[in-house]
């Protein structure tokens, strides 16, 4: 089965840049969107189709896609962004999730 | 503004069934499929499967094949996940998220708890 692999835990400093990668084969040839969940709420969609934000999406989110590899970026990070982020796409009529970042804005 | 609101929390008994409802508002409830993702207590996303509304056609995760049913009552545009055969490990908060295009779930519902225990 197809499986996207995050890094557990990424820590940044407000105001800075933070950067989540999502690793599965040849991941660049589908579509990608990323999660935000807050503890104790349901996820909310802040990137689909690899680089688009849903309205309502602060503009400091951005996405990439290629190769094997998508990225999540937060320009100039702000506490509120302190979450856990899952990456998304689908794979063979599957829904595939993501092993999830826990992101600590320091 | 589009909602899905879920049932209330339920305990159940090893060996039982749970059934959750998912009651969508704000669109055409025919018009995209549902999704149905469960959350063990400090674990990932995992997703169970998916219903279109419409046709009533579904596709299953494999490890859920066989113990789940998803259902629809066009009428009040309500979903339903049924988990049957329950045992601890499917203690979770459930919840439903509408299937939008280029295989996004655009919006949630709030969760339901399903806690499995003796």
């Amino acid at each position: 089965s197809y499986e996207l692999t995050q890094p557990p835990s990424v820590s940044v400093s407000p105001g800075q840049t933070a950067s989540i990668t999502c690793s599965g084969d040849k991941l660049g040839d589908k579509y990608a969107c990323w999660y935000q969940q807050k503890p104790g709420q349901s996820p909310v969609l802040v990137i689909y189709q690899d680089n688009k934000r849903p309205s309502g999406i602060p503009e400091r989110f951005s996405g990439s896609n290629s190769g094997n590899t998508a990225t999540l970026t937060i320009n100039g990070t702000q506490a509120m962004d302190d979450a856990d982020y899952y990456c998304q796409t689908w794979d063979s009529s599957t829904v595939v999730f993501g092993t999830g970042t826990k992101v600590t804005v320091l | 503004q589009v909602q899905l609101v879920q049932s209330g929390a339920e305990v159940k008994k090893p060996g039982a069934s749970v059934k959750v409802s998912c009651k969508a508002s704000g669109y055409t409830f025919t018009s995209y499929d549902i999704n149905w993702v469960r959350q063990a207590t400090g674990q990932g996303l995992e997703w169970m499967g998916w219903m279109n509304p419409n046709s009533g056609n579904t596709g299953y995760a494999q490890k859920f094949q066989g113990r789940v049913t998803m259902t629809r009552n066009t009428f009040i545009s309500t979903a339903y996940m049924e988990l049957s055969s329950l045992r601890s490990e499917d203690t979770a908060v459930y919840y439903c998220a509408r299937g939008g295009s280029y295989s996004k779930l655009d919006y949630w519902g709030q969760g339901t708890l399903v806690t499995v225990s003796s």
